[in-house]
């Protein structure tokens, strides 16, 4: 079974800084894609930044990128330039491709404040 | 920009008492999902939809849960006899395929307190 942990419960940053959230996931799959998503008070997940497995390079949107180390498993995920509004819950999930069902697997969330 | 809706945004039912929760996916999606996040705690999934059938489904998904898409437009989800514990935020999702390259649309969610 695939599991996905988020060691950070909660993380702090100034804003205009840059700030990193951690993600590790297991499986023994090999296609597959990793996803941000931040979920502000509102509540509604927001896709932020996706990743296929395949690829090596690391994608990028705008302000966020992430790192990811598909032999270490992990996917981190850097917010440069933090603003306000980036203040949110960001979840790290994972979609395994074998099934084709398109079920996503979340990990506990880390809870991002970026203070004025 | 289209978007998923969920109706209601809150929902207040009595122990033992049935529940639908209903969603309407983006027009051209054919892939629908439910998830349920409790208060502080991870979102899980409950199940998948297409095809008129289920693709997938969770251990959480017991009998208790059923999922319809009555009339082409709607994705209900029922719970037919409620528990305290099913205290959650349900999401309903909906995305135009099932990989990774099309992107899952999350509605705002809807609330249900079981007293």
């Amino acid at each position: 079974a695939q599991t996905v942990t988020q060691s950070q419960p909660e993380m702090s940053v100034q804003e205009a800084e840059t700030v990193t959230l951690s993600c590790t996931y297991d499986t023994s799959e090999n296609n597959y894609y990793l996803f941000w998503y931040k979920q502000p008070p509102s509540r509604q997940m927001i896709l932020v930044i996706r990743q296929e497995a395949y690829k090596q390079q690391n994608a990028t949107e705008n302000r966020f990128s992430v790192n990811f180390q598909k032999a270490a498993k992990s996917f981190s995920l850097k917010i440069s330039d933090s603003q306000l509004g980036d203040t949110a819950m960001y979840f790290c999930a994972f979609m395994n491709l074998a099934g084709n069902t398109g079920k996503l697997i979340f990990g506990q969330g880390t809870t991002l404040q970026v203070k004025p | 920009e289209p978007e998923v809706t969920q109706t209601p945004s809150h929902q207040v039912t009595q122990m033992g008492q049935e529940v639908i929760l209903r969603c309407v996916p983006i027009s051209n999606h054919l892939y629908f999902y439910w998830y349920r996040q409790i208060l502080g705690q991870k979102v899980e999934f409950l199940v998948s939809f297409y095809n008129n059938e289920i693709s997938e489904k969770s251990e959480i998904f017991d009998d208790q849960f059923s999922v319809e898409r009555p009339d082409g437009s709607n994705f209900t989800l029922k719970i037919r006899s409620t528990k305290l514990e099913d205290s959650a935020m349900y999401f309903c999702a909906s995305s135009e395929g099932y990989g990774g390259r099309t992107e899952a649309f999350f509605g705002q969610g809807t609330r249900l307190t079981v007293v």
